[in-house]
């Protein structure tokens, strides 16, 4: 079967660094998907990784290996508006989308 | 630019009732899709739709119906709905892939349906 795995909490404090990390295993893979989703409200696009190597977006950075089967979201100089789930997802050989359950970051002052 | 609607934002509906989830979007994409999103699971995929007049069944279609009769609208019918229907229900859409596009998925804010 097709299987996304994160960790279902994570903590950290205000300012530090986080990684988030993401491993699948799936029937082909056509890319790699990170969302935010802040509690009650819609996930939001923050990245997309097809190839291997690290994607950086300011404060976001996200990284794959696909001989691995691993990804990671690295969060910099943490604000606590970064509290929010974090939800990875991979699109299969079939084209279609595998969500994890998310990863639910709290951030401390 | 107003991306994608969903109505109601919240509903109390009774076991056995029918109900239409609405959405709608403004960006022309050709692929939309129906979620639901339960506490500890992650997001499931009811039905999606590649193109207006085509639909497709995800990974839990049973007691949901949906029809897509032109690129804006996709509504998701409940026609007897069920207490194990409760859920936070997301409609999301994207410029699909075999069309040229980058295939993210854009989302709604989402239903929140409690049925009793």
């Amino acid at each position: 079967g097709q299987n996304i795995d994160q960790p279902t909490e994570m903590t950290a404090t205000e300012g530090a660094i986080v990684q988030i990390n993401c491993t699948y295993q799936t029937s082909g893979f056509n890319g790699l998907f990170w969302y935010q989703q802040h509690a009650g409200e819609a996930p939001t696009f923050l990245s997309y990784n097809v190839l291997d190597g690290l994607e950086e977006k300011g404060r976001f950075s996200s990284f794959l290996s696909r001989s691995k089967g691993y990804s990671y979201l690295l969060l910099k100089e943490l604000q606590m508006k970064d509290s929010a789930s974090y939800l990875c997802a991979v699109r299969d050989g079939n084209y279609q989308l595998i969500w994890g359950a998310g990863t639910k970051l709290i951030i401390k002052p | 630019t107003a991306g994608i609607t969903q109505a109601p934002t919240s509903q109390i509906l009774a076991a056995g009732r029918s109900m239409t989830l609405r959405c709608t979007q403004d960006m022309r994409h050709n692929a939309m899709y129906w979620y639901r999103q339960d506490l500890g699971l992650g997001l499931r995929l009811i039905h999606y739709s590649n193109t207006a007049g085509t639909t497709g069944k995800g990974e839990v279609p049973d007691g949901y119906s949906v029809s897509r009769a032109n690129t804006d609208d996709f509504p998701l019918t409940l026609a007897s709905a069920v207490p194990s229907q409760t859920s936070v229900y997301f409609c999301a859409s994207s410029d699909s892939i075999t069309s040229g596009g980058s295939d993210t998925q854009y989302f709604g804010p989402g239903t929140r349906l409690t049925v009793l």
